[in-house]
């Protein structure tokens, strides 16, 4: 079974720059996570969804930060303008209904 | 006060000993408590998961949880270089939406 694929992998921009990161979960999950996980610390929810729909976007920067599912299958996390405090990894996760969540190795996010 | 603190390390052990890690968190919802390893440069995977109180063994690893006290543990006995990596404690609760809160993780070194 495939796991979580996200791509780039690495990215370097200037701030005030805009990015783009793309995920595609384990087939047939319904449930897709964006977490954002700055260096020495733990992942940090972003948005999560539910096929197709937003179910908790609670924690998304929204005047900056936008995220789309738009077939209920990848995902398209997007920042527009980049800050230096966006400097992170960003993962996605993907689960069926249960709590475990599967993660993807990340996109690691270097704003200059 | 973070919902959930972790001690970061790092934490250095000779090969062959017994780790112990651990958790504490303020929020009594939390029901359901995961231990990820994550390795440097790569996605959290899961090790252990556990609902309640109680203790999970699987192979060389032990989870407990204390919820009278708000307490979690991953033991790891007879510990391998390969076991080096940072690990980070999760929970979550019904009705959360399976979002999970994560610990800042405890970077480990097994050395031999």
């Amino acid at each position: 079974e495939a796991g979580v694929a996200q791509s780039p992998r690495y990215k370097i921009i200037e701030k005030r720059q805009s990015v783009a990161f793309w995920c595609n979960p384990i087939s047939g999950h319904a449930t897709l996570y964006w977490y954002q996980q700055i260096l020495g610390q733990g992942p940090k929810l972003l948005i999560q969804f539910q096929n197709n729909g937003v179910v908790d976007d609670s924690q998304l920067p929204k005047d900056r930060f936008s995220a789309e599912r738009l077939k209920g299958v990848d995902s398209t996390l997007k920042i527009q303008p980049a800050k230096l405090e966006d400097s992170a990894v960003y993962l996605c996760a993907s689960s069926l209904l249960s709590q475990t969540q599967y993660f993807g190795p990340g996109t690691r996010l270097l704003v200059l | 006060q973070k919902e959930v603190e972790q001690d970061p390390g790092p934490l250095s052990v000779p090969e062959g000993a017994i780790v112990s890690l651990n958790c504490t968190y303020s929020n009594s919802a939390f029901q359901y408590f995961m231990w990820y390893r994550q390795y440097s440069r790569k996605g959290p995977e899961l090790l252990m998961y556990t609902y309640s109180s109680g203790n999970k063994e699987d192979g060389r690893f032990t989870a407990q949880v204390d919820k009278s006290s708000k307490y979690i543990s991953l033991f790891i006995r007879d510990s391998q270089p390969s076991d080096s990596a940072t690990y980070l404690c999760a929970m979550s609760f019904t009705g959360g939406g399976n979002k999970l809160t994560f610990g800042t993780g405890t970077q480990l070194k097994v050395e031999l």
